[in-house]
């Protein structure tokens, strides 16, 4: 089992672009979340789901959207990046209740 | 507000020299407190979860207790490898949301 997996791991963005990041999960999982962590702020969550087809909003979710068209995958996007979305990304799932299962993470950079 | 806070945030300790982590929390409808480790450019890693005040759990070095308020994760004679940061996160509310603290970096000196 892979577990969670993210792609990409690095990517380095100009002002305005646009990108997608994939988190995949085999573990069958209903809830699948993702995270930003930045330096003295913690893990901050962005979006959630709770199942194929539902997304929720979470603590930071402006400039952000996501997807979840299929049960094993999360799509976050970001429509126009900013300086201020440098960070690293997190996608994590788990099931009802219980422990979240990471991924290794992307690190992004807005330029 | 939900809140969750973790200290110190630094913590450099001798190998072998015990000592213990806090994670203090204010959120309603506790449903589990959860113990990570973070090493630098991973994901969090899983280490423990605790339900219900008065419970406790070991893995190894490590034993995670539980109040109605805080939590504490000791450290008994640590060894360089467990040089990372921990994380400890409530899972709250009617969403079920999980609430991270910013962390305890340690360091074990050999």
């Amino acid at each position: 089992n892979a577990g969670v997996t993210q792609t990409p791991k690095f990517r380095v963005l100009k002002t305005g672009q646009s990108m997608t990041l994939l988190c995949a999960q085999d573990m069958n999982h209903e809830y699948m979340y993702w995270y930003r962590q930045d330096p003295g702020m913690g893990l901050r969550l962005i979006h959630y789901s709770v199942g194929e087809g539902t997304t929720a909003k979470g603590e930071v979710p402006d400039g952000y959207n996501v997807s979840r068209l299929k049960k094993q995958n999360f799509l976050l996007g970001l429509e126009s990046a900013a300086p201020s979305q440098t960070s690293v990304y997190f996608c994590a799932s788990s099931y009802l209740t219980g422990e979240q299962f990471f991924g290794p993470g992307t690190r992004l950079t807005v330029l | 507000e939900d809140q969750v806070t973790q200290s110190p945030e630094a913590l450099r300790l001798q190998e072998g020299e015990s000592s213990s982590l806090n994670c203090s929390y204010t959120v309603s409808g506790l449903r589990g407190l959860f113990w990570y480790r973070q090493d630098p450019g991973k994901g969090p890693e899983f280490l423990f979860t605790l339900y219900s005040a008065g419970e406790e759990k070991e893995k190894e070095r490590l034993k995670a207790t539980l109040t109605k308020k805080e939590s504490f994760l000791h450290i008994t004679a640590p060894k360089p490898e467990d040089s990372a940061t921990y994380l400890c996160a409530v899972q709250a509310g009617a969403g079920n949301q999980f609430y991270f603290g910013t962390g305890t970096s340690l360091t074990v000196i050999p």
